[in-house]
């Protein structure tokens, strides 16, 4: 089975940067994806890790430690865009079709001016 | 390109009720995937299909529950007899590859 935590909201202001955390258990690992979503929207594809270290795209990083059962979404020179909910997810690689995901809960994220 | 498409966007039923949700997922994508999100919450699987294998039904809450995907392409999910605790928004993601999945707008159901 998988657990995914995350904390369920975080504050910070334009122009800074913010780190969401995403710890899980899982019982086989076969990667780790960061989502955005936007309030009553689809969630949209931010970034994938499956070795250690770091992924930088633009304004966004995401950092994987398996050893750790760690990452996080790490976003720079934020936006009032940026406010919205991002969901850690964990794909299990025991599985026998090993590509669904299991989600956390999400952190709402407020981009304040 | 189109992208995974739902329909509806939004559907009010009474408790009881059968309902059928659909997807139309991204031409060519052979993964698809069905999701619930309750209000607040994270993601919950329901079910995979792949190619022409079995489904994996292992997110299913219960047996009211059930898809199907025709022709390797669209997908409608049944709800039977509805309930309450059902009402969520119901989300279809489709993928090419093992990597990124690609989200449809969901459907908001609402069971009254």
């Amino acid at each position: 089975g998988q657990n995914i935590d995350q904390p369920t909201e975080m504050t910070a202001t334009e122009g800074a940067i913010v780190q969401i955390n995403c710890t899980y258990q899982t019982s086989g690992f076969n990667g780790l994806f960061w989502y955005q979503q936007h309030a009553g929207e689809a969630p949209t594809f931010l970034s994938y890790n499956v070795l250690d270290g770091l992924e930088e795209k633009g304004r966004f990083s995401s950092f994987l430690s398996r050893s750790k059962g760690y990452s996080y979404l790490l976003l720079k020179e934020l936006q009032m865009k940026d406010s919205a909910s991002y969901l850690c997810a964990v794909r299990d690689g025991t599985s026998g079709s090993a590509r669904q995901l299991t989600f956390g809960s999400g952190t709402q994220l407020t981009v304040l001016p | 390109g189109a992208g995974v498409s739902q329909s509806p966007s939004n559907k009010v039923t009474e408790k009881g009720k059968d309902v059928e949700l659909r997807c139309d997922p991204i031409s060519g994508h052979t993964a698809l995937y069905w999701y619930r999100q309750s209000l607040g919450q994270g993601l919950e699987f329901l079910i995979y299909f792949q190619g022409n294998s079995a489904p994996d039904k292992s997110g299913l809450p219960s047996d009211r529950f059930s898809a199907e995907r025709t022709g390797g392409s669209v997908s409608t999910l049944t709800i039977q007899r509805t309930q309450q605790e059902d009402s969520a928004v119901y989300l279809c993601a489709s993928s090419s590859d093992l990597y990124e999945q690609y989200f449809g707008p969901g459907t908001r159901l609402t069971v009254t």
